[in-house]
This record gives C-alpha cells, structure tokens and sequence, in this order.
C-alpha cells in the first residue's frame, strides 16, 4: 500500500535554530513531491521536487530529493516565530496526491 | 479570483442532515480536487475534476458523498445524511492543467461539525 510517513511528528525549537523535517514513501509511479506549509487552514505551497540531488532554495527554505533511498528533507534555517506551523509532505503519482500527517513545528521566541 | 474560496468556512448540521459546501477555484484552472482533512492527519483525497466531469472520484468514503461541477469552474461537494464521522475540515485545491506534476493551490477549507 502506498504510504507517506514524516518526521518527526512535532519539533519544538528556539528562534535562530537551525531545522530538517523528513518525508519518505513508498508510492508507485512516482511523479512528484511536494511540500507546504499549513498555518490555519489552507496549506501553502512551498517546493514542487522531481529530480533527485536538485535542491530547491526559496530564502530560508530548502528541499532535496532522493529518489533512490525515496526521501526527502526540507530545512529550515535561522527559524522565526513565524516559521510555527505544520508541514505537509505529498507525494503525487499517475492517480492521485497522498499526504503525510506533518510535522508540527513550534518555534519560540 | 486571485485564489480558491470555499464557503461557509465553518458549518455545524446535525446527525443525518444534508450538507452542501462549496469551492471556488482559481480563474482559469481546469483541475479541482476535494480533500478531508481529519485533526492531527494529512489532507485525505476524494475527487478530481477535470473540467466538468470527475476524472477520479475513487476517494469518495460511500455513496452518501457526491460532488458536482456543471461549468468546469465552481464545485460543490454534498453530503448527505451526515453522520459524526464526517466531522472534518474539507479543503478544496485548484490545479491550472491537473496531472502529477501540477502545483495544487488550496482554499482555507470548510470545517464541518457533525453533532
């Protein structure tokens, strides 16, 4: 059965802290994956991953791929209280998106 | 619009109600998908639209679920006969071409109480 599994389920750390929440599966045909940010309600979109060893950068964000141990990392560094939230990792095949149970990151001041 | 509205953003119905939520997705995308979304989880998939016509709905829990989207652009996910279980909140997601390697943008969701 296809399955997404994150970790670890909450983290709690102080700002300036440095992060890496992790994201494996087992899905077949694999097409992408997906990361986003979820604060209230709408998850947010933050790296859409294809390739493996491509690391994706967006300021203080950034995500890798490895297709061949099928994970993947996304860090946070320096963390801002505005950085607290639940990440979801998603992983997309030829039928549909699956999603982890996120990780629940608390970030204090 | 600039992103996916769905209404109400809340609703509370009683046990064996119907239900009626509704999505608004991002002008000009062809994909619409409904996930649930239960406490401490991941969204769950339900349906994909492709248009006006439902290219996957194999995430639908039972037939007391449907969805409907008769313009290609607003969708609306009915429920009926509510049970309890169906408590969730119920995200909606807009895709501009839909496939695996289309960015799905989400709406803030409607969260559902079933007493």
């Amino acid at each position: 059965e296809d399955k997404v599994v994150q970790s670890p389920l909450s983290l709690v750390v102080h700002e300036g802290d440095t992060v890496t929440l992790n994201c494996s599966y087992e899905v077949t045909n694999f097409r992408s994956l997906l990361w986003y940010k979820q604060e209230k309600k709408a998850p947010t979109f933050l790296f859409m991953l294809t390739s493996s060893g491509i690391e994706k950068k967006s300021g203080r964000l950034s995500s890798i791929l490895d297709k061949k141990e099928l994970f993947s990392i996304l860090n946070i560094t320096a963390t801002q209280t505005g950085d607290s939230a639940v990440y979801l990792c998603a992983v997309a095949n030829n039928n549909d998106m699956r999603f982890g149970a996120g990780t629940r990151l608390t970030v204090k001041p | 619009g600039a992103g996916v509205s769905q209404t109400p953003s809340n609703k509370v119905t009683e046990k064996g109600k119907y239900v009626e939520l509704r999505c608004d997705p991002i002008s000009g995308h062809t994909a619409l998908y409904w996930y649930r979304q239960s406490l401490g989880q991941g969204p769950e998939f339900l349906i994909y639209f492709q248009g006006t016509g439902a290219a996957d709905d194999s995430g639908l829990p039972n037939d007391r679920f449907f969805a409907v989207r008769p313009e290609g652009s607003v969708s609306t996910l009915k429920i009926q006969r509510t049970e309890r279980g169906d408590s969730a909140v119920y995200l909606c997601a807009s895709s501009r071409r839909g496939g695996p390697t289309d960015t799905q943008y989400f709406g803030p969701g409607t969260r559902l109480t079933v007493l």
